[in-house]
C-alpha cells in the first residue's frame, strides 16, 4: 500500500512553455502533499506545501507565480511550471502524507528545458 | 539557511566494514526520518525517531535519536553492496506548524565496494 504516483516520468520542453506535473496518491487520501526539487547529487529540497481545499505555502525563495500548484483533491496534486528556463531543469518530486507520520514520495519527474 | 547538517557527504566503504552518517540539527526537532535513495531512484522511507535518546533497530542498521533531539545517526554494520546509495535524514522542526514540513540535510552518497 502507500503508493504515489507521478505523471509524466520525464518531459522535456521547449524555453517558454508550461509543463504540469501530477502526483497522485494510489491507495490514500492525502490531505497534505509535499513538492521537493532535486538537482544532481543534492539534497531534496522543499518547494512547497500543498493542502487540499486552500493554497500552497510556498518556501523562501520559490516563486509561487512561477510554480502553480494546485491540490483539487485528497488524492491529486499538481505542479505547474510556467514559462520554463533551462535553470528549472531539475528532477521535482512530490511527497503525501496521510493521518500518519510517514511521507511517501513519488517516483519524481524529470524536467528539461531545451 | 541549511539547518540540518549531513555528515559526511561521501562514504567510500569496504563490503563488511561498519560506517556510521550524523545528521545535526540547529535546533531542536520534534522527530528526524531517515530515506534512502538508490541510483537512479527516489527517496524510500526508512524510520522515524521521536523520542529523546530512542534508537531503533533495522537489521544491520541502528537509528539513534539524540538527548537532546538535536542529532541523529545511522550506523550500519557489516555493509554489503545492497546498501549502497545517499541515505538523507530528514528534521522536522519544532517550529513548525501543523503542516509537518522536514527539512533534509544534504544526504550521505555510500560507496561500497567488494
Amino acid at each position: 500500500g502507500a503508493v504515489v504516483s507521478q505523471h509524466p516520468s520525464w518531459v522535456i520542453c521547449k524555453s517558454g512553455t508550461s509543463v504540469k506535473i501530477e502526483c497522485r496518491s494510489l491507495d490514500f487520501q492525502a490531505t497534505t502533499m509535499f513538492w521537493y526539487r532535486q538537482f544532481p547529487k543534492q539534497s531534496l529540497m522543499l518547494m512547497a506545501t500543498s493542502n487540499e481545499g486552500s493554497k500552497a505555502t510556498y518556501e523562501q525563495g520559490v516563486e509561487k507565480d512561477k510554480f502553480l500548484i494546485n491540490h483539487a483533491s485528497l488524492t491529486l496534486s499538481t505542479l505547474t511550471v510556467t514559462s520554463a528556463h533551462p535553470e528549472d531543469s531539475s528532477f521535482y518530486i512530490c511527497s503525501a502524507r496521510p493521518h500518519g507520520d510517514e511521507q511517501y514520495f513519488g517516483p519524481g519527474t524529470r524536467l528539461t528545458v531545451t | 539557511g541549511q539547518q540540518v547538517m549531513q555528515i559526511p557527504q561521501y562514504q567510500h566503504v569496504q563490503e563488511g566494514e561498519d560506517f556510521t552518517t550524523y545528521c545535526n540539527s540547529s535546533t531542536t526537532l520534534s522527530n528526524i526520518q531517515w530515506y534512502k535513495q538508490r541510483p537512479g531512484g527516489h527517496p524510500v522511507f526508512l524510520i522515524q525517531l521521536v523520542k529523546s535518546g530512542e534508537v531503533k533497530k533495522q537489521k544491520r542498521l541502528t537509528f539513534q535519536f539524540g538527548e537532546a533531539k538535536k542529532n541523529s545517526s545511522l550506523h550500519i554494520t557489516a555493509t554489503q553492496t545492497t546498501d549502497v546509495g545517499t541515505y538523507f535524514c530528514a528534521g522536522q522542526l519544532m517550529t513548525t506548524d501543523s503542516w509537518g514540513k522536514f527539512q533534509f540535510g544534504a544526504g550521505t552518497q555510500v560507496v561500497v565496494t567488494p
